[in-house]
């Protein structure tokens, strides 16, 4: 069965400086996507940034950005000029054939102003 | 653009009482998933369904049931209701057959047991 695993419970950035937010993943399958997702107080889950495992370059959203190493089954999401709207859940999800999302723990990001 | 619909967004029930939350796909999606946040967790995959057949089951209790009706919204059934109940229950739809498979997510139901 496939795992996700958030080892960060919560992490701290200053304002306009850069932060990781580290995910590892453990699966036997080839093809599979993987997602960060942000959720704010008001519990919506945004999409934050998508990964395609056959795709070896790392996505990019504006500020966010990815670090996708599949043979290592790491999958870290860069923030970078964080804002203090940033400061949200961070859910990485795992999702294969299966088309379930399995997600980690989550990690809890505080913007300090 | 269109965004899956939850209703009600809040409710309020005592044990052993029932409860019906509905989804309302995107727009030609074709596959709903439901989903269980419990306070301070990570979302759990409950149950989905793929053209108004169940497709994937999770750690959905007895006690609960769902089904994908022909205009391709959803109801989930929660009867005898119990405190640990108590959660953010996430519904979200795709496109079978979408390059990425990715699932958009409603804005969910906040379900109070007391």
């Amino acid at each position: 069965a496939q795992t996700v695993t958030q080892s960060q419970p919560e992490m701290s950035v200053q304002e306009a400086e850069t932060v990781t937010l580290s995910c590892t993943y453990d699966t036997s399958e080839s093809d599979y996507y993987l997602f960060w997702y942000k959720q704010p107080p008001s519990r919506q889950m945004i999409l934050v940034i998508r990964q395609e495992a056959y795709k070896q370059q790392n996505a990019t959203e504006n500020r966010f950005s990815v670090n996708f190493q599949k043979a290592a089954k790491s999958f870290s999401l860069k923030i970078s000029d964080s804002q203090l709207g940033d400061a949200a859940m961070y859910f990485c999800a795992y999702l294969s054939g299966t088309y379930k999302y399995i997600f980690g723990t989550g990690t809890r990001l505080k913007v300090l102003a | 653009a269109a965004g899956v619909i939850q209703s009600p967004r809040h409710l309020i029930k005592e044990k052993r009482e029932t409860a019906t939350l509905k989804c309302y796909p995107i727009p030609r999606h074709d596959t709903v998933y439901w989903y269980q946040q419990g306070p301070g967790q990570d979302p759990q995959f409950l149950i989905s369904f793929y053209e108004k057949m169940q497709s994937d089951k999770g750690s959905i209790p007895d006690r609960f049931s769902a089904q994908q009706f022909s205009d391709y919204h959803s109801e989930l059934n929660m009867s005898s209701l119990e405190l640990g109940d108590s959660a953010l229950y996430f519904c979200a739809s795709s496109l079978a057959g979408q390059v990425s498979y990715e699932q958009y997510f409603g804005p969910g139901t906040r379900l109070t047991v007391t």
